[in-house]
């Protein structure tokens, strides 16, 4: 199993564009999500999805979309770039066991925007 | 709200020292507690968890234990080695359906371990 892969590594953007980073799981696992990490901030929820066509808000969900079409993949999209998503994109991925879910990181996506 | 504090970094010690690494949480009901790592350029890995009170979590010679009446999950490993250097996240989730899944993080900890 490749477990959790995000692409593209490191992006620059610049501000006023868009882009989408790309999530995808092989573990069959219905829950997804998508946080952001910065420095002193520790990692913070930004969108998450409980299983195919079902999405919803985290704690920082502005400025970014999320579909989820399939039970793989997990796109996270920038609409309109600002210097303040630069940050480290982390997506999950994660299965119940008894009620607790352990989650599962991808590798992260380093994004600047200038 | 839920939300986890733990002690601010950066924590240096030198090889073969005690860790200890704090971590106390505000949750309503019985949340499930996790220590994730973070290896330098790497994404988080779980080093251990635990589910219910009085559980203790244990991997690679790291052990925390989930303590109800302090609302505590403190992180303890007897003797550091150079390769534990690493950022140390405490983390908690309700655990049940939707939301509750989701997992809220403290800010982290940089532990460097000298030779």
């Amino acid at each position: 199993n490749a477990g959790v892969t995000q692409t593209p590594k490191f992006q620059v953007l610049k501000t006023g564009q868009s882009m989408t980073l790309q999530c995808a799981q092989d573990m069959n696992h219905e829950y997804m999500s998508w946080y952001r990490q910065d420095p002193g901030m520790g990692l913070r929820l930004i969108h998450y999805s409980v299983g195919a066509g079902i999405t919803d808000q985290g704690e920082v969900p502005n400025g970014y979309n999320v579909s989820r079409s399939t039970t793989e993949d997990f796109p996270l999209r920038l609409l309109s770039a600002a210097p303040s998503q630069t940050s480290v994109y982390f997506c999950a991925s994660s299965y119940s066991e008894e009620r607790v879910y352990e989650q599962y990181f991808g590798p992260g996506t380093r994004l600047t925007v200038t | 709200g839920d939300s986890v504090t733990q002690m601010e970094g950066p924590v240096t010690l030198s090889e073969e020292a005690f860790l200890t690494i704090n971590c106390t949480y505000t949750a309503t009901g019985y949340p499930s507690l996790f220590w994730y790592v973070q290896y330098p350029g790497e994404g988080l890995q779980l080093l251990l968890k635990a589910t219910k009170a009085d559980d203790k979590g244990s991997n690679k010679g790291f052990e925390a234990t989930y303590r109800k009446e302090t609302t505590s999950f403190h992180l303890e490993k007897g003797s550091v080695q150079v390769s534990d250097s690493a950022v140390y996240f405490c983390a908690l989730s309700r655990g049940y359906g939707g939301s509750q899944g989701n997992l809220i993080f403290g800010k982290g900890t940089k532990l460097s371990v000298k030779p």
